[in-house]
């Protein structure tokens, strides 16, 4: 069954500072990974996605990365800036393909 | 382009009252999904619709139907609410179901007393 973790459950940092979020899942056979963003109040917004045979993926400030091996992947954020502040999700699918999402990872990026 | 849209964004039941949640999606994508989301259970899926004129359960079903009318629109129906029914409910889609990004909408608030 896939479950998936996510560390620290939240996160205060000063602006300007670089940071990793991280995300574990314990069924490593998956094909895809998701990382979406979740402001106060409002829906998800899809970031990154990662396919398997991928080992990063980068979207401006933003870097993904996947190891299937050891169940885990990060997501790092460069040069943090106050609009940063959110909270971050990862989704990994379960073996029937549906996505199993993290408790989420809530950021406070400090002017 | 507006994504994937839901109606309505809050609504109020009172237990054993009865509603549907709207969600229309303007992407042309296959597969539908609801999901609700609680406190400290994050998120979780309730039913979804790989393509148009099939759908299944997800996780948590219980006390739910679901309809895809057509390619673009999924509803949720809540025959009788009950209080563990209050939470977020967002509606997602993808171009086809399981292997693309899902795109979610921006949520219905729903309160059961």
């Amino acid at each position: 069954k896939q479950e998936v973790t996510q560390i620290p459950a939240a996160l205060s940092v000063p602006e300007g500072e670089n940071l990793v979020l991280n995300c574990s899942f314990t069924d490593s056979a998956i094909y895809n990974l998701q990382w979406f963003r979740q402001d106060p109040g409002k829906g998800l917004t899809s970031l990154l996605l990662i396919q398997s045979s991928q080992r990063e993926q980068t979207s401006g400030r933003l870097n993904a990365s996947l190891d299937k091996s050891s169940g885990r992947s990060t997501l790092y954020i460069a040069a943090s800036q106050p609009g940063d502040s959110a909270t971050y999700l990862c989704a990994a699918p379960n073996q029937g393909g549906k996505l199993i999402f993290g408790q989420g990872t809530e950021l406070s990026v400090k002017p | 382009n507006a994504g994937v849209t839901q109606t309505p964004k809050f609504q109020v039941l009172k237990t054993g009252q009865s509603m549907t949640l709207q969600c229309a999606q303007d992407m042309n994508h296959n597969s539908m999904y609801w999901y609700r989301q609680d406190p400290g259970m994050g998120l979780r899926l309730i039913y979804y619709s790989a393509s148009e004129g099939t759908t299944d359960k997800g996780e948590v079903p219980n006390g739910y139907n679901v309809s895809r009318l057509n390619k673009r629109e999924f509803s949720l129906r809540l025959e009788s609410a009950a209080p563990s029914q209050t939470s977020v409910y967002f509606c997602a889609s993808s171009v086809r179901d399981p292997h693309y990004e899902q795109y979610f909408g921006p949520g219905t608030r729903l309160t059961v007393t």
